[in-house]
């Protein structure tokens, strides 16, 4: 198994700019998520889903859309990128019932 | 939802153990302490948990109080990739599903 893959590992962004931050997993895990990690903060859940077709918002999912048509993608998108979403982004899945999530590499956002 | 009080951070020689200490004091009595890690530029990763017992696994031991108000994460003999951020995590429910909070977290560097 390839485990959780996230695409791209770094991106520069301008302001206003859009793009989508991609997050797949084979290992067939219902759960999955989006956290940002910022220097001296630790790790804040953006959106997660429970399910194929479900999503729903975490601490911080403003500026953020999820989609959640297959199990095994779950792609972030920002629409109009701002500074303040210049981040380390991971993705993490889990099996519904389990608490072991398994996170990918991190995708590195910068947006000038 | 629990809050999780760790120190900043922690040295240990390679080859001794580590005890990485974690306080809990408002834990509810269906709560899980997690422990993840994460070696730098690297996603998160699942260390072990526990509910009441003492539990071990190839990685670490977590040794909890009988008052669950704190805990330990024991390394037993600390290599320098050890060296990382160690998460202590209090489980808690999101809109009925599980998540994790993760917080700052203490740095753990193993020296020679």
């Amino acid at each position: 198994n390839a485990g959780v893959t996230q695409t791209p590992k770094f991106q520069v962004l301008k302001t206003g700019q859009s793009m989508t931050l991609q997050c797949a997993q084979d290992m067939n895990h219902e759960y999955m998520s989006w956290y940002r990690q910022d220097p001296g903060m630790g790790l804040r859940l953006i959106h997660y889903s429970v399910g194929a077709g479900i999503t729903d918002q975490g601490e911080v999912p403003n500026g953020y859309n999820v989609s959640r048509s297959t199990t095994e993608d779950f792609p972030l998108r920002l629409l109009s990128a701002a500074p303040s979403q210049t981040s380390v982004y991971f993705c993490a899945s889990k099996l519904t019932g389990s608490d072991t999530q398994y996170f990918g590499p991190g995708t590195r956002l910068t947006v000038l | 939802d629990a809050k999780t009080t760790q120190p900043t951070s922690m040295d240990c020689a390679e080859g001794r153990a580590a005890n990485l200490p974690c306080n809990h004091s408002t834990i509810s009595g269906n709560e899980y302490v997690y422990w993840y890690r994460q070696i730098h530029s690297q996603g998160p990763q699942y260390i072990i948990h526990g509910l009441k017992n003492n539990e071990t696994n190839e990685m670490a031991s977590l040794i909890i109080t009988e008052d669950r108000k704190s805990s330990t994460l024991i390394l037993p003999h600390a290599t320098l990739r050890d060296t990382a951020v160690y998460y202590c995590i209090v489980r808690v429910v999101h809109s009925g599903y599980s998540t994790l909070t993760f917080g700052k977290g203490t740095m753990l560097l193993v020296s020679p």
